[in-house]
């Protein structure tokens, strides 16, 4: 089985304060990566797809790079705000695998606060 | 467009109780997933389904059944539930052109 590796498991930053975390994966087979931000109470919403080595995204203060060849992303907030406060999801997706099922982390918790 | 929607939002069972979650979607998607998130585990496919008519096992299918008689729905089923089952589970969708799946609100499940 495959596993998705997210790190650190929390973290609590000050308003203002950039911060990063990563996603570890085997890069083998690989065909995806999501990211996704998941709102107490709320259902995750997808931040980005990434699917070639040295894709970047970028949505406002977020942004995420993607290598396939090492196996692993990085997601950055730049200036925290306290609606940052969520869990940030990253989910992989193998080729082969029928309906492109993703294989999801644990999970990063940020908390920001003002 | 409600997106994907999901009944109910809260159940509670007793032990060998048996009830069926609900999604639907209205965006026209092909793919469906069920997943169920438990503390410290994050989120593991139960079921799945390429299309109507067929379902497949995920990462964690036992004691669950699914089918997806029309498109727009995915019924996952607990035939005899246990409280190894309690956990809040996710309903999801997505096209076969784009890779990000569409998550509804969630089904909270407590099983005595």
């Amino acid at each position: 089985i495959l596993n998705v590796e997210q790190s650190p498991q929390s973290l609590h930053v000050q308003e203002g304060d950039s911060t990063n975390f990563t996603c570890s994966f085997p890069s083998s087979n690989f065909y995806a990566l999501h990211w996704y931000r998941w709102e107490t109470a709320k259902s995750p919403e997808a931040l980005f797809v990434m699917t070639l080595n040295g894709d970047e995204k970028k949505k406002g203060r977020i942004s995420a790079t993607l290598n396939t060849k090492e196996g692993y992303s990085y997601l950055y907030i730049k200036g925290s705000q306290p609606e940052d406060s969520a869990t940030y999801l990253c989910a992989v997706a193998l080729i082969r695998q029928a309906g492109t099922a993703l294989i999801f982390g644990k999970g990063t918790t940020l908390s920001v606060s003002s | 467009n409600a997106g994907v929607t999901q009944t109910p939002k809260f159940r509670v069972l007793k032990t060998g109780q048996s009830m069926t979650l609900l999604c639907a979607q209205d965006m026209n998607h092909e793919y469906m997933y069920w997943y169920r998130q438990d503390p410290g585990m994050g989120l593991r496919l139960i079921h799945y389904s390429v299309g109507e008519g067929t379902t497949a096992k995920g990462e964690v299918p036992d004691g669950y059944n699914v089918s997806r008689l029309k498109k727009q729905n995915f019924l996952l089923g607990l035939e005899s539930a246990a409280p190894s089952q309690t956990s809040v589970y996710f309903c999801a969708s997505r096209s076969t052109r784009v890779d990000t799946q569409y998550f509804g609100p969630g089904t909270r499940l407590t099983v005595l």
